[in-house]
This record gives structure tokens, C-alpha cells and sequence, in this order.
């Protein structure tokens, strides 16, 4: 079985701040994606990762794939209040057919 | 509104009670998926269809959990028996075969099991 580790599970900043947010995993996922999640809502895909050593950047939020496809980072610079919200990633695993998700991490942003 | 759609958004019951949820997905979408997600917690995945073929199901889907997608538009995922341990939120999933695998979610069907 693919699990996938999220830390930290908790983040609250100040406005302005800059955040990084780990994914992690023992198996080899063929791509990974980061998804965000608001209350009473379902998740909402960010980016998708596909080649070890990728980097995929979404304004002001940097995405990171692992060189052995294990593991992923996003970071957030300058984070404001509207970035609040549950971040997930998910592996899709080796035979292209579903998607494991990690527990996720919250982000609280003061303004 | 062309999204994915769940019915309904919440469902109180009383433990033992037959419930039923319905997903509609993306109209070109050959792949819908049911995820199971509490409070804290990630999605947690329960079964996919592609078309009306169910290709996987979670080993933690109880006997009591069944999912259908007769004709390869609309599912719906039937709890028997439901327990207190089911209260979650039921989300459903579509997505194209072909594409990069990005998952469009509904907003949820919430339940509670009282």
C-alpha cells in the first residue's frame, strides 16, 4: 500500500510570512499532485508533478518533485489570508489508475 | 453549472438506516471515484468506476458499502446498516482517462449517524 506523510498538520503565520509544507513517502508515485481544500468544499487541484527534479511554480506558491519521485514541497511566499485553507497531496499510483491522498495540512493565515 | 454534482449536501439518520448518495460527474468524464473524508483527515479513497466497470475497491469497504454506476453517467454509493463510525463526508470524484489525472471533486454529501 502507497501512504503518503504530510507535515506539518498544523501552520498558522502571520500575513506576509513565507511557508514550505512537505509531502513525503517510502514508495515511487508516476506523478503527485497538490490539491487545496476550503470548508464545505471538496478539493481544488493546484498543480500536478510528473518528472523527478521538477519545479512548477503557480504565482506565489513553488512546487518541488522529489529527484526519486517520493516526495514533494510547497512553498508559499509572502502567504496572505486567502491562502487559508487544508492543503492535500496525492500519488497517483504506478498503474495509473488512483489517487492516494495524504492527511493534509492546515494553514491558517492572520491577516 | 457543469461541475461535479452530489446529492444530497447533508443526511442526518439513525444508526441501522438504509442512506443512498448520488454523484453526477463531468458529462465527458469516464472515470468516477467515491472517497470517504472525516474531520482532519485527508480523503480517503473507497472505490473507482471507469465507464460503468468498478475497477477497485478499498479493503476497508465494508460489505455493507456498495457502489453502482449503471450506465456510465451517474453513481451512487449505498451504506446498509449504517453505523456511527460511517458519519463523513462522501466525496465523489470525476475525471478523463486521458488527461493528466486531475481529479474534479463535488462539494461532499455529509452525513451523520446518530
Amino acid at each position: 500500500t502507497q501512504l503518503l506523510e504530510q507535515s506539518p498538520q498544523f501552520l498558522s503565520i502571520q500575513e506576509g510570512e513565507n511557508l514550505t509544507v512537505y509531502c513525503n513517502s517510502s514508495s515511487v508515485f508516476s506523478s503527485l499532485q497538490w490539491y487545496r481544500q476550503e470548508p464545505g468544499e471538496g478539493p481544488v487541484l493546484l498543480v500536478t508533478v510528473v518528472t523527478g527534479g521538477e519545479v512548477k511554480k503557480l504565482k506565489r506558491l513553488t512546487f518541488q518533485f522529489g529527484d526519486a519521485r517520493k516526495d514533494s514541497s510547497l512553498h508559499i511566499t509572502a502567504a496572505q489570508p486567502g491562502d487559508t485553507g487544508l492543503y492535500l497531496c496525492a500519488g497517483e499510483d504506478n498503474y495509473g489508475q488512483n489517487f492516494v491522498f495524504g492527511p493534509g495540512t492546515r494553514l491558517s493565515v492572520l491577516p | 453549472d457543469t461541475g461535479v454534482s452530489q446529492d444530497p449536501r447533508h443526511k442526518i439518520t439513525k444508526r441501522g438506516q438504509n442512506v443512498t448518495f448520488r454523484c453526477d460527474p463531468i458529462s465527458e468524464h469516464n472515470r468516477l471515484y467515491w472517497y470517504r473524508q472525516t474531520l482532519g483527515q485527508g480523503p480517503e479513497f473507497l472505490t473507482y468506476f471507469q465507464n460503468e466497470a468498478q475497477l477497485e475497491k478499498s479493503r476497508l469497504l465494508s460489505d455493507r458499502f456498495s457502489a453502482e454506476r449503471p450506465k456510465g453517467s451517474f453513481s451512487t454509493l449505498e451504506i446498509q446498516r449504517t453505523e456511527q463510525g460511517d458519519s463523513a463526508m462522501y466525496l465523489c470524484a470525476s475525471s478523463l482517462a486521458t488527461s493528466d489525472g486531475e481529479l474534479f471533486f463535488g462539494e461532499g454529501s455529509r452525513l451523520t449517524v446518530l
